[in-house]
């Protein structure tokens, strides 16, 4: 039972560059999220999906781009990368509206430095 | 729209005595509150939820949380830290406005347990 697995754990990036955070779940959630977590500020999300094919954008998109084309994968892109980047990326899914009281299931986190 | 605030950032208590994070809400709607924890460079973990079926919720590691609608609070509590149990704890509101199904989060408090 993997849950959510993210890939890579770590990454370093010069500025400009370009990249993708994968994220995929095998508990059949719709509902699929990205965040991002900032020393003392908790977790701001980046931009989630209520299911294949249907994205939205959270609170703080800006330099973020995402899809979702199967119910599994739901993969983070980084156009350009910026100092302002730097920070810890959790993918999390859940049940959502489908199931009251839902929780959040977390991955591990990637660990990205922009340099 | 819902929120979430954690009244301290940081908490210090000895081992053995009671642990107290607070955590206040708003929410239009009957809320669905959860705690997580995050140990360091780690991912986080559901502690407890509240499905309002009771007002007093038990977790994992003998934490509780009791939920007053009077007073919109969410309070996590542990009548005894032990060193394992520092770490920062999230509080958080799902929100459950129409058409979308997103959770808010708490700024955090680290919870520093002395020996």
């Amino acid at each position: 039972n993997a849950g959510v697995t993210q890939t890579p754990k770590f990454r370093i990036l010069k500025i400009g560059q370009s990249m993708t955070l994968q994220c995929t779940q095998d508990m059949n959630h719709n509902y699929m999220y990205w965040y991002r977590q900032d020393p003392g500020m908790g977790l701001k999300l980046i931009y989630y999906s209520v299911g294949a094919g249907i994205t939205d954008k959270g609170e703080v998109p800006n330099g973020y781009n995402v899809s979702r084309s199967t119910t599994e994968d739901f993969p983070l892109r980084l156009e350009l990368a910026a100092p302002s980047q730097t920070s810890v990326y959790f993918c999390a899914s859940s049940y959502g509206r489908e199931m009251l009281n839902s929780p959040l299931h977390f991955g591990n986190g990637t660990r990205l430095t922009v340099t | 729209a819902q929120s979430v605030t954690q009244l301290d950032s940081h908490v210090s208590v000895s081992e053995g005595t009671p642990v107290l994070l607070r955590c206040n809400y708003s929410s239009s709607y009957s809320p669905s509150l959860f705690w997580y924890v995050q140990h360091p460079n780690k991912g986080l973990q559901l502690l407890l939820k509240y499905t309002s079926a009771a007002t007093l919720v038990k977790g994992i590691n003998g934490f509780e949380a009791e939920f007053k609608k009077s007073e919109t609070s969410f309070h996590l509590t542990k009548p005894s830290a032990h060193m394992s149990d520092a770490a920062e704890y999230f509080c958080v509101v799902s929100d459950r406005a129409s058409g979308t199904y997103k959770y808010i989060f708490g700024t955090g408090t680290r919870l520093k347990v002395l020996a």
